[in-house]
């Protein structure tokens, strides 16, 4: 079945360590996006990609990094810039240009 | 800047009454909205959509209404069953640009 699988579920970090989630579509999605999501609030953009080796900055980058080197992947780097990195973050992929959206299960990510 | 609101944060219904969500905009931009489903620990789900062509696009229970001129957008399920409970979110999108609401929390009560 076409999906995206993002992992790990759960992932625990130190303070001052860098992160990576990774997200996998078998989709053959064009575009991919990386959200966060806070308790209270909306499903905020952070990164998103269009086309392999390129990507843009949404509203909230600071802190975070990606790479799209292949179709399928869309990996997020969350760096020790980011000062509350806490939060649900969930990766979606979806066909140019109207396509609707299909998200992956999401990570929990916790700064211990 | 929250360019997508839903002033409700939750709803709760009793089974088989009518739950409506509710979603407004700003941008006069946005030309296709969307409404996903949530799950605790979960990614949203697709649920609804309607092009800004339209006013109405139904599907079994679900109905969405666009009112452009409000710029305002509902989510009518009826009736309302106990598994229809979770964390419901707008969305308006233009080009590559979606932005999503905060959600909704709906309880539907047996």
């Amino acid at each position: 079945d076409g999906g995206i699988t993002q992992s790990p579920k759960y992932l625990f970090r130190k303070e001052g360590q860098n992160v990576t989630l990774s997200c996998e579509q078998n989709l053959n999605h064009d575009a991919m996006y990386w959200y966060r999501q806070d308790p209270g609030q909306g499903l905020r953009l952070i990164y998103y990609s269009q086309i392999v080796n390129d990507f843009q900055k949404g509203d909230i980058a600071e802190g975070y990094s990606v790479s799209r080197e292949k179709k399928e992947s869309f990996p997020l780097t969350v760096t020790s810039a980011q000062k509350n990195p806490t939060a649900f973050y969930l990766c979606a992929s979806r066909n140019q240009p109207l396509g609707g959206y299909t998200f992956g299960s999401g990570t929990r990510l916790t700064v211990v | 800047d929250q360019q997508v609101k839903q002033n409700s944060p939750s709803l709760s219904v009793q089974e088989g009454r009518i739950s409506i969500l509710n979603c407004d905009y700003t941008n006069s931009m946005f030309d296709y909205f969307l409404w996903y489903k949530k799950y605790p620990a979960e990614g949203p789900t697709f649920l609804i959509s309607i092009s800004s062509i339209k006013d109405k696009n139904e599907d079994g229970r679900f109905t969405v209404f666009l009112n452009k001129s409000a710029k305002h957008l509902s989510l009518h399920i009826v009736p309302s069953q106990p598994g229809d409970s979770a964390v419901y979110f707008c969305a308006a999108s233009e080009d590559n640009d979606m932005r999503f609401g905060a959600g909704t929390r709906l309880t539907v009560k047996p």
